[in-house]
């Protein structure tokens, strides 16, 4: 039963322009939101997190929305590089020691 | 340089024999867990430790054993490996508290014939 999912295994965009990333939750007691990037042969690394009494947070060119009713987060990236190219995960939480992840989008910035 | 190592982090091995992949923090972090990521299914679970001698189930601990002696080791138990635990696997940690961000450790590629 996967609470946190991640319809779009892939995702390719052109150099500059803006990539959306989506995520959907099932589980209503989620309260933290997190995505972390992940390139090959390497761990995920933490990108960017929200809390559910926001509704956007921003760092740099990375911005994440949450749309609590929708139970839907997306991540924003503007503009796209070459180097974002990468597996990006989506994650929830809904108490301490509990961290669910969506399967993962493949996004491909193309120069 | 604030870390997670694992290791190894490529193993071939064979049904039935038994191995320990390691992982070790410098962070000073009391919270430590193990996932498994597999094509479809993102990272799931399997153990987490939120202290030395205290360790918990995830959600699929089916097969797999922990122990946390040290705060900094962690190390992952198959006292019997299947060939459906080929999977990639990372070690996690962080600082306890709802609020911080899991660091990950490289990873390992296990694959089990």
């Amino acid at each position: 039963d996967q609470q946190v999912k991640q319809n779009s295994p892939s995702l390719s965009v052109q150099e500059g322009r803006i990539s959306i990333l989506n995520c959907d939750y099932t589980n209503s007691m989620f309260d933290y939101f997190l995505w972390y990037k992940k390139y090959p042969a390497e761990g995920p690394t933490f990108l960017i997190s929200i809390s559910s009494i926001k509704d956007k947070n921003e760092d740099g060119r990375f911005t994440v929305f949450l749309n609590k009713s929708a139970k839907h987060l997306s991540l924003h990236i503007v503009p796209s590089q070459p180097g974002d190219s990468a597996v990006y995960f989506c994650a929830a939480s809904a108490f301490d020691n509990d961290m669910r992840f969506g399967a993962g989008t493949r996004l491909t910035v193309k120069p | 340089e604030a870390q997670v190592t694992q290791n190894p982090r490529y193993l071939i091995t064979v049904t039935g024999k038994k191995l320990t992949v390691t992982c070790s923090q410098n962070m000073n972090h009391e919270y430590m867990s193990w996932y498994r990521q597999d094509p479809g299914l993102g990272l799931r679970q399997i153990y987490y430790s939120m202290n030395v001698e205290v360790t918990d189930k995830g959600d699929v601990p089916e097969g797999y054993k922990v122990s946390r002696k040290e705060k900094r080791n962690f190390p992952l138990i198959l006292e019997s490996p299947s060939p459906n635990q080929t999977s990639l696997y990372f070690c996690a940690s962080k600082i306890t508290g709802f609020y911080n961000e899991q660091f990950f450790g490289p990873g390992t590629r296990l694959t089990v014939l």
